[in-house]
């Protein structure tokens, strides 16, 4: 089973309609981020939360909203769904480790979500 | 600015030849981490190599190294003896601390290699 699980996969919906995203992991990590990917532009953090109650505004945050209901999921949502929000869009995991490094913590990736907004 | 710069679009690279992809960034910090992300077309990002600043050795995994200049800050990827399964995406990305601890990430625009 995958550690990092997002659904849907694809998804289709209209301008003006309300969405979301979520994001489910099953490796104990309490850091969790999302991100977006457009061609040319790489990805782009949109939010990301370090534990349960703290959460954080990325690059890209206007026009999105999360919400962390458990250390293991981590939901985003387009309140009112615009076509330049057409993108691939992904969660991430990471963890601090025990080693004392910091910083060096792997993000782990879910499948990604692809969204087209009509 | 606190930015990642991958200058090549795409590169074009011949089974078993190598190939390197080149990647800049910014930074006011002198500890931080560096990372090369593969993402074939299954679009799942894949962890490549990692680097750490402080280290004067450069990272290897198996057919992929990097070459680390820190004073000019830099870090590519070469990938050796190339596979049809090389063909991919690369993101070059790298740590950026927001308080004592932790740490969000950058990401550069990728590269598309063709093998």
């Amino acid at each position: 089973d995958a550690d990092v699980t997002q659904t849907p996969r694809n998804r289709i919906t209209k301008t003006g309609k309300r969405i979301m995203l979520e994001c489910s992991q099953t490796k104990g990590h309490d850091r969790m981020y999302w991100y977006r990917q457009d061609p040319g532009l790489g990805l782009r953090l949109i939010y990301y939360s370090f534990d349960v109650k703290d959460i954080n505004k990325g690059e890209i945050s206007d026009g999105y909203s999360v919400s962390r209901q458990a250390q293991a999921k981590f939901s985003l949502s387009l309140e009112s769904a615009i076509p330049n929000q057409t993108a691939l869009y992904f969660c991430a995991t990471s963890d601090p480790g025990t080693s004392g490094r910091r910083g060096q913590e792997t993000q782990y990736f879910g499948p990604g979500t692809r969204l087209l907004v009509l | 600015a606190q930015t990642v710069t991958q200058s090549q679009p795409e590169m074009s690279v011949q089974e078993a030849e190598t190939v390197t992809l080149s990647c800049t960034y910014d930074t006011s910090e002198s500890d931080y981490y560096l990372f090369w992300y593969k993402q074939p077309p299954s679009r799942q990002m894949i962890l490549v190599i990692r680097q750490e600043a402080y280290k004067q050795q450069n990272a290897t995994e198996n057919r992929f190294s990097v070459n680390f200049q820190k004073a000019a800050k830099s870090f590519s990827l070469k990938i050796s003896d190339s596979q049809l399964g090389d063909a991919a995406m690369y993101f070059c990305a790298r740590n950026l601390r927001v308080t004592s601890g932790t740490y969000k990430y950058i990401f550069g625009t990728g590269t598309r290699l063709k093998v």
